[in-house]
């Protein structure tokens, strides 16, 4: 039940937008947004709850579309700083830990 | 404040042999994990702990075995290690849903 991440790769210029989208088959309590750089450990950007409600600080936002099982992370006016790999992360129920799968991840490249 | 530390950082094993990874978060999170990292296959639950003095197994417990030995360590045991272990090691703590990560331990296995 790993969520699906689309695409798996993409490469920006610096200043261009990027969406990278996560989709499951089961019904999902949340999702989990991450980044990892490489050699690094990952970093948590963000989290959305079942509901709906987009979140976002500077320029990187989350939805969460309940009915489609799916998240968008929209990064916008990219900067060489964004590059890295983003992961996805799902969770069914409220006890977390239990049914928490992280995506296979979309490689993101920002060219200056 | 440290957040999560991971030793060692680098191990390289032969085939049946064993060890053990530590981790201790000082940031008083309830909840701890170990994941493994495979290229182009995302990060894999191996077991996580809710709680001091509980454990429960992940996506792929097969050939570990952990123990939570107070609220700030979780450690994770390779009792015969094998070839397809042979990967990066991470373990993360939380209080509720942000994950934590440490900085990672690099296994190979020959």
């Amino acid at each position: 039940q790993q969520p699906v991440q689309s695409p798996q790769a993409v490469i920006l210029r610096e200043g261009e937008d990027a969406v990278i989208n996560c989709s499951s088959s089961k019904a999902l309590y949340s999702v989990h947004w991450y980044r990892q750089k490489h050699g690094e450990a990952p970093v948590f950007l963000m989290i959305l709850l079942k509901g709906g409600e987009q979140k976002g600080h500077d320029k990187i936002s989350a939805s969460f579309n309940e009915k489609k099982q799916q998240s968008s992370l929209y990064l916008t006016a990219s900067q060489l700083s964004y590059s890295g790999t983003y992961f996805c992360g799902t969770e069914l129920g409220s006890h977390y830990g239990q049914n928490f799968v992280f995506g296979p991840g979309t490689r993101l490249s920002v060219l200056p | 404040n440290a957040g999560v530390t991971q030793t060692p950082k680098f191990q390289v094993l032969k085939t049946g042999q064993s060890m053990t990874l530590q981790c201790a978060q000082d940031m008083n999170h309830n909840s701890m994990y170990w994941y493994r990292q495979d290229p182009g296959m995302g990060l894999r639950l191996i077991y996580y702990s809710a709680s001091e003095g509980t454990t429960d197994k992940g996506e792929v417990p097969n050939g570990y075995n952990v123990s939570r030995l107070n609220k700030r360590e979780f450690s994770l045991r390779l009792e015969s290690a094998a070839p397809s272990q042979t990967s990066v090691y991470f373990c993360a703590s939380s209080a509720y849903h942000e994950q934590y990560f440490g900085p990672g331990t690099r296994l190979t296995v020959t």
